[in-house]
């Protein structure tokens, strides 16, 4: 069964710096997701990783994934008021277990003047 | 394109009461999911269909939650007697499905049904 830990589970930064956010996951996972979600809300896809070594950006955000250390990161750079919401990942499968994701606590970030 | 939409988005009852939640995927999205989010935590499945087929409801607690989706679009998830602990938020998701782009698609959720038991 596939586990997910993500870390830190409470991140408040200053804007302006950096900061990264750890996932990792106990079994081999076919795909890694990482969500947003402001409060109240819903989640929104921000990145789909697929194979070991992928890096997606978006913006201050970027993401990666190293399968063999099955740990993916996402990183942010130069925070921004805009980025504070929670942050989760979630591992998933093909084949017959296509769709399930498995998801991590979440790391609620707060960007602070 | 219009995102997944479901209503009603609060609903408060008392427990043993019955509880109903809807839900209108994507246009032409064939999977459909149902996850419940407790307070704090992320999402965690329940149910799963392609099409009207539930492939995967193995998370499912079956003595009082029952799910259906006729005709393979709208889908409803119901509760019957609802518990204390049902409190939480029902997200309803979908994605092409399994043969898009190689069984890789995004998970497109819908806004949530916060659920309060008294």
């Amino acid at each position: 069964e596939l586990k997910v830990e993500q870390n830190p589970l409470f991140l408040s930064m200053q804007e302006g710096k950096n900061y990264t956010i750890y996932c990792n996951y106990s079994t081999t996972s076919d795909r890694l997701y990482w969500y947003r979600q402001d409060p109240g809300k819903s989640l929104e896809s921000l990145f789909v990783l697929l194979s070991n070594g992928a890096v997606k950006q978006e913006g201050r955000l970027m993401a990666s994934l190293d399968t063999k250390a099955r740990l993916s990161t996402l990183h942010i750079t130069a925070a921004v008021h805009d980025l504070s919401a929670t942050y989760f990942c979630a591992g998933g499968f093909g084949g017959t277990s296509y769709g399930k994701l498995t998801f991590g606590q979440g790391t609620i970030l707060t960007v602070h003047p | 394109e219009a995102g997944v939409v479901q209503s009603p988005r609060y609903k408060i009852i008392e427990k043993k009461q019955p509880v109903a939640f809807w839900c209108n995927p994507i246009s032409g999205h064939n999977t459909l999911y149902w996850y419940r989010q407790n307070l704090g935590q992320g999402p965690e499945l329940l149910i799963r269909y392609e099409n009207e087929e539930a492939v995967d409801d193995s998370q499912l607690p079956k003595d009082r939650f029952s799910a259906e989706r006729l005709k393979g679009v709208d889908s409803t998830l119901k509760i019957q007697p609802a518990e204390l602990g049902d409190s939480a938020v029902y997200l309803c998701a979908s994605s092409r499905g399994q043969g898009a782009r190689g069984g890789k698609e995004t998970q497109y959720f819908g806004p949530g049904t916060r659920l309060l038991v008294l």
